[in-house]
């Protein structure tokens, strides 16, 4: 089975809108930690958003938040106030356990935003 | 001043050559990794390292061997060169403990010819 699942290989929204970029992950350890990453079409990964398992809030960094549904195994990441340097491609990853060496990497969702 | 530094960035070469490259990071993690992005932009580890030490070793041809030589160097070298061996190839490194993200190099494109 897959551990992370992304089903929107590609997505688009307004200038200033706000998008939810979907991800369910797949786990039967009860100690992981989820996390977005971005790649703009320079090509390097840069490091969004991480939550742990054990979080009792969602996690906010700026105009990302991560909308995470611990039943449904679900990790959406909302972008509020979309720009035009948010278009790339996005990545949730998932580690398994606290000392999980291996980051299990989406297929990424690529974001276009409309002027 | 780089937290993960990759060279090169790109690199263009004939099938058949044998290429490396080098990652360093000054972060002070104790582990490094490699990862190959095709061009369908999936992710896949390779190898990763622990404090010097081989820890993951997916599926890779033995054409590819990693090198550590201390714990801030992992470099990828890559023997017989083939059109398929064509791809992102990324260094990362984390920390073990703690439950945060990898810090990736900027990427290596690798083109065989």
């Amino acid at each position: 089975a897959q551990k992370i699942t992304q089903t929107q290989p590609g997505m688009f929204v307004q200038e200033k809108e706000a998008v939810t970029l979907d991800c369910t992950y797949d786990t039967s350890d009860p100690s992981y930690g989820l996390f977005w990453y971005k790649q703009p079409s320079s090509g390097e990964m840069i490091f969004l958003i991480y939550q742990g398992s054990y979080d009792q809030q969602n996690a906010t960094e700026g105009r990302y938040s991560l909308n995470f549904q611990k039943a449904r195994k679900s990790a959406n990441l909302v972008i509020s106030a979309s720009q035009l340097g948010d278009s790339a491609m996005y990545f949730c990853a998932m580690r398994e356990g606290r000392g999980g060496n291996q980051f299990y990497f989406g297929t990424g969702t690529s974001l276009t935003v409309i002027p | 001043d780089t937290a993960v530094s990759q060279t090169p960035k790109y690199l263009v070469t004939q099938m058949g050559n044998d290429k490396s490259i080098k990652c360093e990071q000054n972060l002070g993690h104790d582990t490094m990794y490699w990862y190959k992005q095709d061009s369908k932009k999936f992710l896949k580890i390779m190898f990763s390292y622990n404090n010097k030490e081989l820890i993951i070793n997916e599926t890779v041809p033995n054409r590819f061997s990693p090198k550590s030589p201390d714990k801030a160097h992992l470099n990828l070298h890559i023997n017989s060169l083939e059109l398929g061996d064509s791809a992102v190839y990324f260094c990362a490194s984390g920390q073990t403990l703690g439950g945060y993200g990898y810090t990736f190099g900027s990427g290596t494109r690798l083109t065989v010819v």
